[in-house]
């Protein structure tokens, strides 16, 4: 079965410096993961994708993603935070399996510090 | 950029009381999904549709709930009657293909069981 953890509930960092979200994934085939973003009251965005390319993976507005297999992690970074950052983050993994559904983790509250 | 579409934003309903959500996947996609999220909870999958039938259902996604494409765009998500642990945020989704190819998600549909 698949699954998603992201290690840190919370993270709080300031303006201007790097962003560390961390996801780990169980997966009996290879994965397709995805990072998504959650503003208040909106709906879920999509940051990037991993789907067996390349390994190092670029989103947007700033952000990216490492695949390592090895250590079954998809963490998500940026260089510098900035303050409209804030906001629920999801790292996700496809059930590559059959119908493609989605399997979410419980989530990082990303607070940006003035 | 196209977008999918949810309606109502916010719905309001009695215990008991039947409710239909809205949705309007991106016009040429072909996979159709239901998540919800209840508050403070991770995003749970529900169901997943594509050719015109189910593809995969959760635990959740019990007799109470049905799901139907009725007329080639819209795609909606019945619950027949409501408990108040129904409360949640209801996300719909659609992707072009299957595999590797990302969810498009609506802003949600915010049910209240009262």
């Amino acid at each position: 079965a698949q699954s998603v953890t992201q290690l840190d509930s919370h993270v709080s960092v300031s303006e201007g410096t790097p962003v560390l979200l961390r996801c780990n994934y169980s997966s009996s085939y290879s994965p397709s993961l995805f990072w998504y973003v959650q503003h208040p009251n909106k709906g879920l965005q999509l940051l990037l994708k991993y789907t067996s390319a390349a390994t190092l993976v670029k989103g947007i507005n700033g952000f990216e993603a490492e695949f390592k297999k090895s250590e079954t992690s998809f963490h998500l970074t940026k260089p510098s935070a900035h303050m409209s950052d804030a906001a629920e983050y999801f790292c996700v993994v496809s059930d590559s399996s059959g119908t493609y559904k989605y399997i979410f983790g419980t989530g990082t509250r990303l607070k940006v510090l003035a | 950029e196209p977008e999918v579409t949810q309606t109502p934003s916010h719905q309001v309903t009695q215990m008991g009381q039947e409710v239909i959500l809205r949705c309007v996947p991106i016009s040429n996609h072909l996979y159709f999904y239901w998540y919800r999220q209840i508050l403070g909870q991770k995003v749970e999958f529900l169901v997943s549709f594509y050719n015109n039938e189910i593809s995969e259902k959760s635990e959740i996604f019990d007799d109470q709930f049905s799901v139907e494409r009725p007329d080639g765009s819209n795609f909606t998500l019945k619950i027949r009657s409501t408990k108040l642990e129904d409360s949640a945020m209801y996300f719909c989704a659609s992707s072009l293909q299957g595999l590797n190819q990302p969810q498009h998600f609506g802003d949600g549909t915010r049910l209240s069981i009262l």
